[in-house]
């Protein structure tokens, strides 16, 4: 398993709740993106981290998503107070640096608030 | 920032027929052009990519155009494959002056090949 994985697969969770989704990425990579990807539309930037530096959060659509990336590898999304704008399926991306180089997906988590 | 649009939604063709998916950009300081695959069920995978410094770039039946004067670019796949059916991203950064690779992605083109 080279690949990244996301976990889980799926989640359903209500509206209010927080949930948290998980991305391992492929190992060496040092940079690392989450993106999101909404019914029939293009995948949106959430945010970059690359190295020890501080992560780029410019993407995050508002102060109840939040990210961390513990140890420059596993990284974490959280979404607080889901609401259902937020269904979507959530996507992390690794690649080798943080330079144009090929970023690996993962296969996303599907995110539905009820 | 980076606005970028993408044509056609849908591409319906016979296989062995040639495919060409369009795509824009606004940020003339984007430098690097990435084309991803999407099935069903899955994340996206790279198929093709260029940097600004070059005009095209072909690897077996796919090639990819860019036009940086135009702020535009294509994707064109021939001799098409049912295998090919998918949806089929553009995208564009700035990944090569550094500040990492944030992409910007067009709304998708859905690749039907038909028998």
């Amino acid at each position: 398993g080279a690949g990244v994985s996301q976990s889980p697969s799926n989640k359903v969770t209500e509206k209010g709740k927080d949930v948290e989704l998980r991305c391992d990425p492929i190992s060496g990579h040092t940079a690392l993106y989450w993106y999101r990807q909404s019914l029939g539309q293009g995948l949106e930037f959430l945010i970059y981290f690359q190295g020890n530096s501080a992560p780029d959060k410019s993407g995050l659509p508002s102060d109840r998503f939040s990210a961390e990336r513990t140890g420059g590898s596993v990284s974490t999304l959280t979404i607080q107070r889901t609401q259902q704008e937020d269904s979507a399926v959530y996507l992390c991306a690794s690649s080798l640096t943080g330079g144009a180089t090929e970023a690996f997906f993962g296969q996303g988590t599907r995110l539905t608030v009820v | 920032g980076e606005n970028v649009e993408q044509h056609p939604s849908t591409l319906s063709v016979q296989e062995g027929d040639s495919a060409v998916i369009k795509c824009t950009y606004s940020d003339s300081a984007s430098n690097y052009f990435p084309w991803y695959k999407q099935e069903l069920g899955k994340g996206p995978q790279l198929i093709i990519d260029i940097r600004s410094n070059v005009g095209e770039k072909k690897d077996q039946r796919i090639a990819v155009t860019l036009n940086k004067t135009a702020k535009h670019f294509s994707l064109h796949i021939t001799e098409t494959q049912p295998e090919d059916s998918a949806v089929y991203f553009c995208a564009a950064s700035r990944g090569l002056t550094g500040g990492g690779n944030k992409l910007t992605f067009g709304t998708g083109t859905q690749l039907k090949v038909e028998l």
